[in-house]
């Protein structure tokens, strides 16, 4: 089973940070890699697909990065509605797994 | 504009099976371009994958849960389940069904139910 590990599972940060959240995963999963925002109370949003591509309508603060095994999601200026958990995701055909999950604080 | 709800009771005793729905509207269950997914997070911890349905009729488990879980589709109502048996403590969570789409490839799930809570509790 490919295993997910997110780090940091915290993180505090001002508005207009740059932030950065690291996904890891225990095998290579080429770009198969999706990232969500959920605030609490909330479902999951899609923000990144196949690891760099940007879901229509979401900011473009928003990227991400990587493949393989190392990949990325950065918020190139945090804004207020940016606080929530960040979840990175692989998927494919005959399994899912996520990531442990980054909580974004206010600073 | 697509929306699912889960709909099941919200308290299920030990041992028992937990029995959820996801009605689909705005979509169709039968079509080949989507699957359809069911996906937990139990209290203040993070999102755990259950389970997916493709049109085909193929699912695929969470190897953890695998012995336990049963999902299906019922094309006549337009809706999708979830079965978990033998359910314990640890299976409370709040239940959420999702769609993903098959564009050659399977894509990431770009709609979610709102969740419903299921508390495993005598």
């Amino acid at each position: 089973d490919i295993q997910m590990t997110q780090s940091p599972s915290t993180l505090s940060a001002s508005v207009g940070d740059r932030v950065t959240v690291t996904c890891r995963a225990s095998q290579s999963i080429s770009s198969w890699l999706a990232w969500y925002q959920q605030k609490p109370g909330k479902a999951p949003k899609l923000l990144i697909y196949k690891a760099s591509s940007l879901e229509g309508g979401v900011p473009s603060r928003f990227s991400g990065s990587g493949s393989g095994t190392e990949f990325t999601l950065t918020i190139s200026s945090l804004q207020p509605d940016d606080f929530a958990s960040y979840y990175c995701q692989h998927y494919s055909t005959y399994s899912v797994t996520f990531g442990g999950g980054t909580k974004v604080e206010i600073k | 504009q697509l929306q699912l709800q889960e709909s099941g009771p919200g308290l299920v005793k030990p041992s028992e099976t937990l029995s959820l729905t996801c009605s689909v509207s705005g979509g169709s269950v039968r079509s080949s371009d989507y699957y359809w997914g069911w996906i937990r997070q139990p209290p203040g911890k993070g999102l755990e994958w259950i389970g997916n349905i493709y049109y085909s009729g193929s699912t695929y488990y969470n190897p953890s849960l695998n012995s336990r879980v049963t999902i299906s589709v019922d094309t006549s109502k337009n809706q999708f389940s979830l079965k978990l048996n033998s359910v314990t403590a640890a299976d409370t969570a709040v239940y959420s069904c999702a769609r993903g789409a098959v564009i050659g490839r399977v894509t990431p799930y770009d709609h979610w139910g709102q969740g419903t809570q299921v508390i495993v509790s005598s």
